[in-house]
């Protein structure tokens, strides 16, 4: 079946520099969504990015979809405590399992 | 709130209890999940049920039993755990993923449980 990999597997950053997450299959895929957990919550769902080269922004965060379906990237720009917890991509593999990735854990210094 | 309800929210159980979690889901969605949270292994599919049928069991082990009476719940019977299966256990429904569409998972708060 389908996998993703995530990486980095942590990243902790300063308050106000940008952060990036990736997440890489060997596979075509036919879309990627994009949830976060807050410390101590549930994932919620950020987005869902369907088509080749797709970019979509939510105020400070922007979702690209690669060209060749393969990957894709969550990017933050001038981060904030706000910000902190861990972001997951997630695929269907087969035709009713939703899989996540490893998820990026982002901490925060203020 | 998501609409996906879990209970209880914290549970110890000893490893001979038998102990049932329960997930409930206003959304009128045809998908329910079973995930396991740990440090080990983030965010691990457990079970997937479409239309109150077991579509998925990812290899998980018989101390764990789901059941599924309609659409709407879910449940995830517990006995003989061992300690490694203390873990954040969370539910999640969705649409039916074979459509193409809007299938963001809803996630309920999860049961902490810890196995003594």
């Amino acid at each position: 079946g389908q996998q993703v990999m995530q990486i980095p597997q942590y990243q902790h950053v300063q308050e106000g520099e940008d952060f990036t997450t990736y997440c890489n299959s060997s596979t075509t895929l036919s879309n990627i969504q994009w949830y976060k957990q807050r410390p101590g919550g549930h994932p919620v769902f950020l987005i869902q990015l369907v088509k080749s080269g797709e970019v979509k922004k939510q105020k400070r965060l922007t979702f690209q979809f690669g060209e060749a379906k393969k990957n894709s990237s969550l990017h933050i720009t001038a981060t904030q405590t706000t910000d902190v917890g861990t972001y997951f991509c997630a695929v269907i593999q087969g035709a009713q399992k939703l899989v996540f990735g490893q998820g990026t854990r982002l901490t925060i210094n203020p | 709130e998501t609409g996906v309800t879990q209970t209880p929210r914290h549970l110890v159980m000893g490893m001979t209890n038998k102990k049932s979690l329960k997930c409930e889901q206003h959304l009128g969605h045809n998908a329910m999940y079973w995930y396991k949270q740990s440090a080990k292994k983030p965010l691990e599919l457990m079970f997937v049920y479409n239309f109150k049928e077991q579509t998925e069991n990812n290899s998980v082990p018989s101390r764990f039993s789901p059941e599924c009476p309609n659409s709407s719940h879910l449940f995830l019977h517990l006995h003989t755990l061992q300690p490694e299966d203390s873990a954040l256990y969370l539910c999640a429904s969705s649409q039916d993923l074979r459509f193409l569409g809007s299938y963001e998972a809803f996630f309920g708060q999860g049961t902490r449980l810890t196995v003594v």
